[in-house]
Formats: structure tokens, C-alpha cells, sequence
């Protein structure tokens, strides 16, 4: 069966230091891959997608970028954090069409 | 933009009371689905209910599209503590690709046993 997983769970960081989280995927290939964000009290913002490796399509501009080196692995860098990058983070994955989505458990990021 | 939008913002009922959300979106879709969020967690999926359908049942879920309104509403029956959460609609675009979808800001239900 199908799993995504995500980490770190929590994470705070200083504003200014470099970010990376992790998603990776397992029991499927190809799939569609996804990052969104998610404010507190809030719905979700995507921010990436990809349909293959080394594909990255941003939907937001942003110091946030996203990678895809292997075709289950997706990543979530920063370079420099804002204040304004603390949030829910959520990889998810589709096997592609129109489907559902399969969401990871999130990353809580606090920039302080 | 295409992100829905539902209603109530939050929700309050007694357990065994059922509990209807409403959602309402701006352009074409193919599908609209409903997902469900426990606090601090990823989103699980629900329903998908296609355009061309109107209404749809799973369990003690029932979902309802009106495309000529652009409106879905989600009913949740005979509602439980455990049903506690937050609920939100997604709906794709057949202008864009991979199947990216659009949340709403969602609705928060809380069933008080």
C-alpha cells in the first residue's frame, strides 16, 4: 500500500537560517507531488507541484523553492526564513487525473 | 480565483444532531471533494463527487453539487464526538494540469457529546 511521509514533525527556526522538509513516498511511482502551507485557522495555500522528476511548477512567488531528485522525494528549501514562513506544511501525492489527494501528517514550522 | 469558500466558518452541535456545511466556488470544475482535518494533522479525503453528478452518499455522508448555483454542501447524520474536526472543500480546474486543487478556508465542527 501506498504511504507518504513527512519530517521533521515540528521544527523552529531563526528567522534567517535555511529550511529543508522532507516528503518522501512510497508504494507507487510517477506520482504527482504537492506542497502546501497552511496559516493557523486557515485553508490551504499551494505552493508546488511537480508531475515528474525535476519538474517543479510554483504557484505562489516567494523565498521558498522546491526539488524533486528522485521521483517519490519532494523538498522544501528556504535559503533565508521569514517571520512569515511559520505554518503547517503538507506534502501530498495523486496517482495523477482527477483524484483525490493523500496528504502527509505536516510539518509545523515556527520562525521566531 | 477558483478557491472555495464554505459556511459556516464554525459549527456547534450536540451529538446526534446532523451537521450541514456549505461550500461555494467560482469557476468550471471537474470534480469537487470533501476533505476532513483533525487538529495539527494532514487532511484525509472523504468524497469525490464528479460534476456531471448531483448527489453522493458514503457511510453517513451525504454531498449534494449544484453546478448552475457552483455550490456543494456536505451533510454529516446522526454526528458523533469522534466527528470533531475541520471540514473543507477542494475543487479542481480543467484550465490547469496535475490535478491541483483549491481548498476553501473550511468549516470547524465541534459535536458536544
Amino acid at each position: 500500500s501506498q504511504t507518504i511521509h513527512q519530517w521533521p514533525a515540528t521544527l523552529v527556526q531563526p528567522v534567517g537560517s535555511p529550511l529543508s522538509l522532507e516528503c518522501t513516498v512510497e508504494g507507487t511511482s510517477n506520482p504527482n507531488l504537492y506542497w502546501y502551507r497552511q496559516a493557523a485557522g486557515r485553508g490551504l495555500q499551494l505552493l508546488f507541484y511537480s508531475v515528474g522528476i525535476g519538474q517543479i511548477s510554483s504557484e505562489v512567488p516567494q523565498n521558498l523553492s522546491a526539488s524533486r531528485p528522485q521521483d517519490r522525494q519532494f523538498i522544501l528549501s528556504s535559503k533565508k526564513l521569514l517571520l512569515s514562513d511559520s505554518g503547517f506544511y503538507l506534502c501530498a501525492w495523486n496517482p495523477g487525473g482527477f483524484n483525490e489527494q493523500f496528504f502527509g501528517p505536516g510539518t509545523r514550522l515556527t520562525v521566531l | 480565483s477558483q478557491q472555495g469558500e464554505e459556511d459556516p466558518q464554525a459549527l456547534s452541535i450536540q451529538e446526534g444532531e446532523n451537521a450541514t456545511m456549505n461550500c461555494s466556488y467560482k469557476t468550471s470544475i471537474n470534480n469537487l471533494q470533501w476533505y476532513r482535518q483533525n487538529s495539527g494533522r494532514g487532511l484525509v479525503h472523504l468524497i469525490l463527487i464528479r460534476s456531471n453528478e448531483r448527489e453522493k452518499h458514503s457511510g453517513r455522508l451525504r454531498v449534494t453539487l449544484d453546478t448552475s448555483k457552483k455550490s456543494s454542501s456536505l451533510l454529516i447524520t446522526a454526528s458523533r464526538a469522534a466527528d470533531t474536526a475541520s471540514y473543507f472543500c477542494a475543487t479542481d480546474s480543467p484550465l490547469t494540469g496535475a490535478n491541483n486543487l483549491f481548498f476553501g478556508t473550511g468549516t470547524r465542527l465541534t459535536v458536544i457529546p
